[in-house]
């Protein structure tokens, strides 16, 4: 059991450039979240995937896309990386979004935008 | 939006002290969660708070849910070193809608255990 899987693990990009980040669980879990996380901010929920199907704006989505390609993954899109979008990215996923202690974390994509 | 005041936003500390951080909120919350981040990873849950008063442990961790529901509060007991990293404080309400299972995040509070 693999958890919360993340790639790439760190990017660097060009302002202008897109990428996709990859996220995947191996938990049957229905609801996905990609947070971004910046010094002295905390972590900001960017979007989030209550089910398969569906996907709904958090705090901060501007700049950003998602994709719910299926009950395991959950892609976000950059499609003109901007200097403000150098983050630590985080996905989460749980299997009740009611129940919360079951929200787990990945290991994260450190993105730099130079 | 909901914000969440986390303090202090860094402790430096000798091992074998206590440590005492909490959150405060603008808006009422039904779940008060504490999570551990170490370096190079993602947040870890460490208690779940589910009902205002409640006091609950984890080990040496103890964290509790205020009356008003607008805060809460994290202590760690003899620290140790392994206890270094970012705790984040972390607030849930049921108001329903396009806000179902969404978390907001304290800033987080950097930990130093000095051996």
């Amino acid at each position: 059991n693999a958890g919360v899987t993340q790639t790439p693990k760190f990017q660097v990009l060009k302002t202008g450039q897109s990428m996709t980040l990859q996220c995947a669980q191996d938990m049957n879990h229905n609801s996905m979240y990609w947070y971004r996380q910046d010094p002295g901010m905390g972590l900001r929920l960017i979007y989030y995937s209550a089910s398969e199907g569906t996907t709904d704006k958090g705090e901060v989505p501007n700049g950003y896309n998602v994709s719910r390609l299926n009950k395991r993954e959950f892609s976000l899109r950059l499609e003109s990386a901007a200097p403000s979008q150098t983050s630590v990215y985080f996905c989460a996923s749980t299997t009740d979004p009611r129940n919360v202690r079951e929200q787990y974390f990945g290991p994260g994509t450190r993105l730099t935008v130079t | 939006g909901q914000q969440l005041n986390q303090s202090p936003q860094s402790m430096f500390i000798q091992e074998g002290e206590d440590v005492s951080m909490n959150c405060t909120s603008s808006s009422i919350f039904n779940t008060w969660l504490w999570y551990k981040q170490e370096p190079g990873e993602g947040p870890v849950l460490l208690i779940a708070l589910y009902k205002a008063g409640e006091l609950t442990s984890n080990g040496r961790l103890t964290a509790q849910f205020g009356i008003t529901r607008k805060d809460s509060f994290l202590n760690i007991s003899a620290s140790i070193p392994s206890d270094v990293g970012i705790y984040f404080c972390a607030g849930k309400n049921y108001a329903g809608g396009t806000s179902y299972g969404k978390l907001t995040f304290g800033q987080g509070t950097i930990l130093t255990v000095h051996p």
